[in-house]
């Protein structure tokens, strides 16, 4: 049973779309993150909720809009894509909101193509 | 600015030989301090992490990591590399001990380990 999983894996598509990634987590976890991966390998973190509220914004363009229904569900939608947009995307989720936090527990990623 | 890096960017090692992977941190305190591992196509699983106390730890896997303060220095090592250990490591630090972090990791560029049999 996957703990974090993310839909889709693969999403290829054209400049100036639209898209949704969704994020899914069973572990009862109250924290969710969305992490950027660009094609250099970077991870770097654009947004954290805690029980669904809005904790961690990361200078991301509001092309970036995060969705999160309910603590275990945390969705990603991009509005008019841009090239630079294209890399893997990482839902992450932890069990406490503050610390000393422990382990983040990582979703297999979403690799975005953007054409 | 805080940051993490890692300065090798490939490693390649002999099955059974040791290894160890480099770390330095670049913090106005010392930060907790993580060693991540990504499989080809996976996500990031953590290795061993770091909070206080014994500057050696053990994680998973038979990898362990030493935290020196002197050199900010938190170095990933393993006795003896299996070819299943073949994957991309990532250390990672977040510095704010007084529990605001939530989860702002600062991550180094990674290093791919390759393994020959």
């Amino acid at each position: 049973d996957t703990a974090v999983s993310q839909t889709p894996k693969y999403l290829v598509t054209q400049m100036g779309n639209d898209k949704s990634i969704k994020c899914e987590q069973n572990l009862g976890h109250d924290t969710m993150y969305w992490y950027k991966q660009d094609s250099k390998k970077f991870l770097k973190i654009m947004f954290s909720y805690n029980n669904k509220e809005l904790i961690i914004n990361e200078t991301v363009p509001n092309r970036f809009s995060p969705k999160s229904p309910d603590k275990a569900h945390l969705n990603l939608h991009i509005n008019s894509l841009e090239l630079g947009d294209s890399a893997v995307y990482f839902c992450a989720s932890s069990r406490e909101a503050g610390g000393p936090f422990g382990e983040l527990f990582f979703g297999e990623g979403s690799r975005l193509t953007v054409l | 600015a805080q940051s993490v890096t890692q300065p090798d960017i490939h490693i390649t090692v002999s099955e059974g030989a040791s290894l160890e992977l480099r770390c330095n941190y670049s913090y106005g305190a010392t930060p907790y301090l993580f060693w991540y591992v990504q499989s080809p196509g996976q996500g990031l699983q953590l290795l061993l992490k770091y909070f206080s106390g014994d500057t050696l730890v053990q994680g998973i896997k038979g990898f362990e990591a030493e935290f020196k303060r002197s050199q900010s220095s938190f170095n990933l090592r393993k006795p003896s590399v299996h070819w299943s250990d073949a994957a991309e490591y990532f250390c990672a630090a977040a510095g704010d001990a007084g529990g605001t972090s939530y989860g702002k990791l600062t991550f180094g560029q990674g290093t791919i380990l390759t393994v020959h049999p």
